[in-house]
Formats: C-alpha cells, structure tokens, sequence
C-alpha cells in the first residue's frame, strides 16, 4: 500500500464542473502539497497547508489532519485547468516529499 | 522569480553511454533533489542534497551518482545508460528548515536510451 494515495486516477469532466480530488496518507506529517503538472512535464506548487483550508482564485485545498485526508477542488473547472494534480507529503522529519501517483484531469469544452 | 533550469529538455542516449544532466537553481537553496516520473509510478526520488559536497540516497539511487560542487548546481549521472532508464527526470531545490518549505522544480528532461 502506497504512503500516499489518490483518487480518482482520471478524472473527465465537462466545462464549468466543480471538481474534486481527494488524497489520503498514512504517515505523520508536516506539510501537504498539491503540485500540477501539464503536458511538457513542468511542475507547479499549488498549494502548500498543514491545516484548515487554503483558496487561490478557483482552487482550494482542504486538510484533515486527524483523518490524514486531503482534498483539491476546482470550481467552474475550464479546458485550461486540463493537467496531472499531484498530492505529496513532507514528513514530520526531513526535507523529502512523498508523493501520490497523480490525478490525470480532462475539462472537456 | 524563483527559476530551477535543466539543462535538456529532451535527450536521446545510447545504452552504455555515461550521461549527465544537469539542474541549476537560482534561489540560493540549501536542499536539491533529483526525481525521475514513470507512468503508473508517480514520482520517486534518487538522490537529494542538503549542502555543498553532501549528498543521500533516496529511495531508487542503483545506477546513479549525483556531483553538488557548487551550491547552485547539482547534476544527475548515469554512470552506464540502460534502456530501464528511459523516463522524465525531474530536478527541485528548497529552501533548508521551516516546516513544510515548498519544493521548486524544472521543467524536466525526457530522457531516452537507445
């Protein structure tokens, strides 16, 4: 069993969709990120949040730290929001990330 | 801007080859880190560095050496190319200490062996 696991691992969804993405962990953390990667590879940090709940324009991310549980949602989701989400943990010691197999979304026009 | 540079994005070597990728960063960070992604497997780390000189082992680092000389700069060597590393090699830096710092990464480099 993977430390940190996605769902769904593909996710269509027609334009203007809201869209969720979920990440559990079974390790102690510090940290949680949510990274997106499009086509060509780049990685982009999204989120970074030990707590609570972070938005940025259209996305926000959730913590549960007693349930080790995280979840990313895109509301009004757009074709240009099309990429792999990535979730990865920082554990409690060190600088190394763990990271989930990525969700590969599709926003369809 | 926070800027990590590698310095192919993509590169086609023949099996035996002693290769090198490099990755640059211009943040002043302590901590640099070497990454491939395969499909199915998500991201898994080879190599990481908390300083100059220093290095560690990360969780797939058969086949692999890695050279921090200068701060900025920490390259990925694969001392004898096999067809079994044809993947994406991502490169990152952070800053050291702080809970949580987020990593900064490249852009990646598709590297095929033939």
């Amino acid at each position: 069993k993977n430390e940190v696991e996605q769902s769904p691992q593909n996710l269509t969804a027609q334009e203007g969709e809201f869209i969720t993405i979920n990440c559990s962990y079974s390790v102690g953390i510090s940290a949680l990120h949510w990274l997106q990667q499009h086509p060509g590879g780049g990685i982009v940090s999204l989120f970074m949040l030990s707590s609570g709940k972070k938005k940025h324009g259209r996305l926000i991310a959730t913590i549960n730290i007693q349930e080790k549980h995280s979840s990313l949602h895109i509301t009004a989701s757009h074709p240009r929001d099309s990429a792999v989400y990535i979730c990865a943990v920082k554990e409690t010691s060190g600088s190394r990330l763990t990271f989930g197999e990525g969700t590969q979304l599709t926003v369809n026009p | 801007d926070v800027k990590v540079t590698q310095s192919s994005r993509y590169l086609v070597k023949r099996t035996g080859e002693k290769v090198f990728l490099e990755c640059v960063q211009d943040m002043d960070h302590e901590n640099m880190f070497w990454y491939r992604q395969d499909p199915g497997l998500g991201l898994r780390l080879i190599y990481f560095s908390y300083d100059v000189k220093m290095k560690e082992k990360g969780d797939i680092p058969e086949g692999y050496s890695v050279s921090r000389e200068k701060k900025e700069r920490f390259s990925l060597i694969l001392e004898s190319a096999s067809t079994n590393q044809t993947s994406m090699y991502l490169c990152a830096s952070s800053p050291q200490g702080g809970q949580g710092q987020p990593q900064h990464f490249g852009d990646g480099t598709r590297l095929s062996i033939l």
